[in-house]
């Protein structure tokens, strides 16, 4: 079956413009989460949705960065006047029902987004 | 902090050769552990996932095992092969929190 879709796969922005990151995940899975891997750093915690749910909104960096998910699938990742430290892959991965954040996560192919 | 992290940085070894990735955690209260391998400018494959009842997994060559008590992990890779050359990550899934990795360099 389809796995998680990211798109684009590159995208590169100049400082100070505004970006958007689309995630699809696997059909059914009511778990969703955004990553930011930097080169030469581990995978950052971004956002967490899960169902009707509140998003864990505890890992965006600042006040640039949100993001939603509507109907419950397709999520966007909006980055407001980009900075070039914003540069890195943006990960999503989904999974089934996960209250706990304990179900297997499955992961798009990332977007690797330049801010020049 | 919650903190996860992974020994070796790299590793290089032959190819047949059996090896052993470590990840070890703050906070021995966990739900469950993900080992996942990272190609060069790809996204995540999970590998193996073990709950926090159980101790260890197995896919094929490779076993995982988990130690709450200690706040360790270990994956072990039979018979290497170059084709395992990738980036190695753990998981600490109630916290969401990954370890730096392993680079794996299996030579021919």
């Amino acid at each position: 079956g389809a796995g998680v879709s990211q798109s684009p796969s590159n995208k590169v922005t100049e400082k100070g413009k505004d970006v958007e990151l689309r995630c699809d995940p696997i059909s059914g899975h009511t778990a969703l989460y955004w990553y930011r891997q930097s080169l030469g750093q581990g995978l950052e915690f971004l956002i967490y949705f899960q169902g009707n749910s509140a998003p864990d909104k505890s890992g965006l960096p600042s006040d640039r960065f949100s993001a939603e998910r509507t109907g419950g699938s397709v999520s966007t990742l909006t980055i407001q006047r980009t900075q070039q430290e914003d540069s890195a892959v943006y990960l999503c991965a989904s999974s089934p029902m996960d209250r706990d954040r304990s179900y297997e996560q499955y992961f798009g192919p990332g977007t690797r987004l330049t801010v020049t | 902090k919650q903190e996860v992290t992974q020994i070796p940085a790299a590793l290089s070894v032959p190819e047949g050769e059996n090896l052993v990735l470590n990840c070890s955690f703050t906070d021995s209260a966990i739900y469950n552990l993900q080992w996942f391998r990272q190609d060069p400018g790809k996204g995540l494959t999970s590998l193996l996932l073990i709950q926090s009842s159980q101790r260890e997994q197995t896919s094929g060559r490779l076993n995982a095992s988990l130690d709450k008590s200690s706040g360790r992990s270990t994956l072990y890779i039979a018979a290497s092969q170059p084709g395992d050359s990738a980036t190695y990550l753990c998981k600490k899934g109630n916290k969401l929190v990954f370890g730096a990795g392993t680079i794996l360099r299996v030579k021919s």
